[in-house]
C-alpha cells in the first residue's frame, strides 16, 4: 500500500516560516490534503488539493506538491499554530485513504 | 453550518462488535453527491482511515479492516453508521466521522469532522 512519510517534529520561532514535508512515491501525481490537530480536538482541514485553502483558513497556510514531496508552509508562525499536522491522499492503486504519520509543530 | 456528531458505546468487550452512529445536522446526507467516512486515532498515535460510503451506497474499506467493517447509511434519519466486529484492544481509539468534501476520488479530503468519540475495548 502507499506510504506517506512525515518528519516526527518541526520546531520554529514565532514569526518565522515552518515547512512540513510529506514524502511519497510520485506524490506529485496525487492531490494532497493537510490537517491541523490540536490536543483533544478533531482535525481541521487547512489545505486541500495541494494548495487550496478552505474558507476561514489564514493565507499564512499554503501548500505545494511536486515529484516525491508535498510541503505545507506556514508563514509568520504564531503560538496558536502549535499542533500536529497530517498529510493525506487517496491511493487509487489500493482504493484507500492514506494518512501520513503526522508532524508535531513546536513554536519555540 | 454542517455538523456531525458521533454516538455509541464507549466500552466494548473483546470479540464483540463496536457500533457507532454519526448524526448529520445542518444539511441532508443525501444532497450534493457527498460521501461519508470513518477515521480513527489510537491514543497518542496518528490517524487511520477506516472506510467510506459513497453517495450511491458503494463502500470502500481499509484492506486491513475490510473483513470486520461495515459502513451503512440511514437516509431517513440523516445518519450513517460503523460496525466493527471481533474487536481487540488494538481497536481502542477515538473514532471520528467525517464528510468527504471532494466529489471525485482525485480530490478526496475530509472537510467536516465530528468531535470524535473514545471507544475502549476491555473486559
Amino acid at each position: 500500500s502507499y506510504v506517506l512519510t512525515q518528519p516526527p517534529s518541526v520546531s520554529v520561532a514565532p514569526g518565522q516560516t515552518a515547512r512540513i514535508t510529506c514524502g511519497g512515491n510520485n506524490i506529485g501525481s496525487k492531490s494532497v490534503h493537510w490537517y491541523q490537530q490540536k490536543p483533544g480536538q478533531a482535525p481541521v482541514l487547512v489545505v486541500y488539493d495541494d494548495s487550496d485553502r478552505p474558507s476561514g483558513i489564514p493565507e499564512r497556510f499554503s501548500g505545494s506538491n511536486s515529484g516525491n514531496t508535498a510541503t505545507l508552509t506556514i508563514s509568520r508562525v504564531e503560538a496558536g499554530d502549535e499542533a500536529d499536522y497530517y498529510c493525506q491522499v487517496w491511493d487509487s492503486s489500493s482504493d484507500q485513504g492514506v494518512f501520513g504519520g503526522g508532524t508535531k509543530l513546536t513554536v519555540l | 453550518q454542517l455538523q456531525l456528531q458521533e454516538s455509541g458505546s464507549g466500552l466494548v468487550k473483546p470479540s464483540q462488535t463496536l457500533s457507532l452512529t454519526c448524526a448529520v445536522s445542518g444539511g441532508s446526507i443525501s444532497s450534493g453527491g457527498y460521501s461519508w467516512s470513518w477515521i480513527r486515532q489510537p491514543p497518542g498515535k496518528g490517524l487511520e482511515w477506516i472506510g467510506y460510503i459513497y453517495h450511491s451506497g458503494s463502500t470502500y474499506y481499509n484492506p486491513s479492516l475490510k473483513s470486520r467493517v461495515t459502513i451503512s447509511v440511514d437516509r431517513s434519519k440523516n445518519q450513517f453508521s460503523l460496525k466493527l466486529s471481533s474487536v481487540t484492544a488494538a481497536d481502542t481509539a477515538v473514532y471520528y466521522c467525517a464528510r468527504v468534501g471532494g466529489l471525485t476520488l482525485d480530490s478526496y479530503y475530509f472537510d467536516y469532522w465530528g468531535q470524535g468519540t473514545l471507544v475502549t475495548v476491555s473486559s
